[in-house]
């Protein structure tokens, strides 16, 4: 089935640098979400996005809709250690389904 | 409290036992889902409902099995569990069909099929 590429897989940074990840799709997405995934939980919702263009920020988290309708990017500034785990993005594909992202793995060292 | 349960949360099992896992949801809430995650491939929608007695396929449902007799309750059935089952799984509710942004999901449950 139809899949978002997302990137990087995995990253490994300093406490306090800024973080930059992205998503793409050969498809057009009206929507576009933003999940982190703690260890042993299940994803929680950080950001929606519905407009081509738009930019919405959730604390230190940014996140922006591609004018093309085909990608999406989280930004996390100045990180901190409970900003571990895994994020994913996700994006209808009609109006029953919903397909992720291959997830980004945030590892932060102290 | 508002939330989703799943139960059990870690189940080790053989191939071919049969085994549900039950999801359930206070929230009265008509679109129930499941997913499976695994590493390198995010999470894939098994099934969803969009109310009780609609059920539909999402894009890795071979050898899966659901029903939604009640609003609260989605339970996923493993009929014959094979290994290429073994991951982690959850199940998400949200409280309009094609809402995805009101998505909750629940805690999840570790499958191992040996």
């Amino acid at each position: 089935g139809q899949q978002l590429n997302q990137s990087p897989q995995s990253m490994f940074i300093q406490e306090g640098e800024d973080v930059s990840m992205n998503c793409t799709s050969s498809s057009i997405f009206n929507t576009w979400l933003w999940y982190k995934q703690d260890p042993g939980e299940g994803p929680v919702l950080l950001i929606a996005l519905y407009k081509a263009g738009e930019l919405t920020s959730n604390g230190r988290l940014t996140a922006q809709f591609g004018i093309t309708r085909k990608d999406s990017f989280l930004n996390i500034s100045a990180s901190i250690p409970s900003d571990v785990g895994i994020y994913f993005c996700a994006g209808p594909r009609g109006a029953q389904k919903l397909v992720f992202g291959q997830g980004t793995r945030l590892t932060i060292n102290p | 409290e508002a939330q989703v349960t799943q139960n059990p949360r870690y189940l080790i099992t053989v191939t071919g036992k049969k085994l549900t896992v039950t999801c359930s949801q206070n929230m009265n809430h008509e679109y129930m889902s499941w997913y499976r995650q695994d590493p390198g491939l995010g999470l894939r929608q098994i099934y969803y409902s969009m109310n009780v007695e609609v059920t539909d396929k999402g894009d890795v449902p071979e050898g899966y099995k659901v029903s939604r007799k009640e609003k609260r309750n989605f339970p996923l059935i493993l009929e014959s569990p094979s290994p290429n089952q073994t991951s982690l799984y959850f199940c998400a509710s949200s409280p309009y069909r094609d809402r995805f942004d009101t998505q909750y999901f629940g805690p999840g449950t570790r499958l191992t099929v040996l």
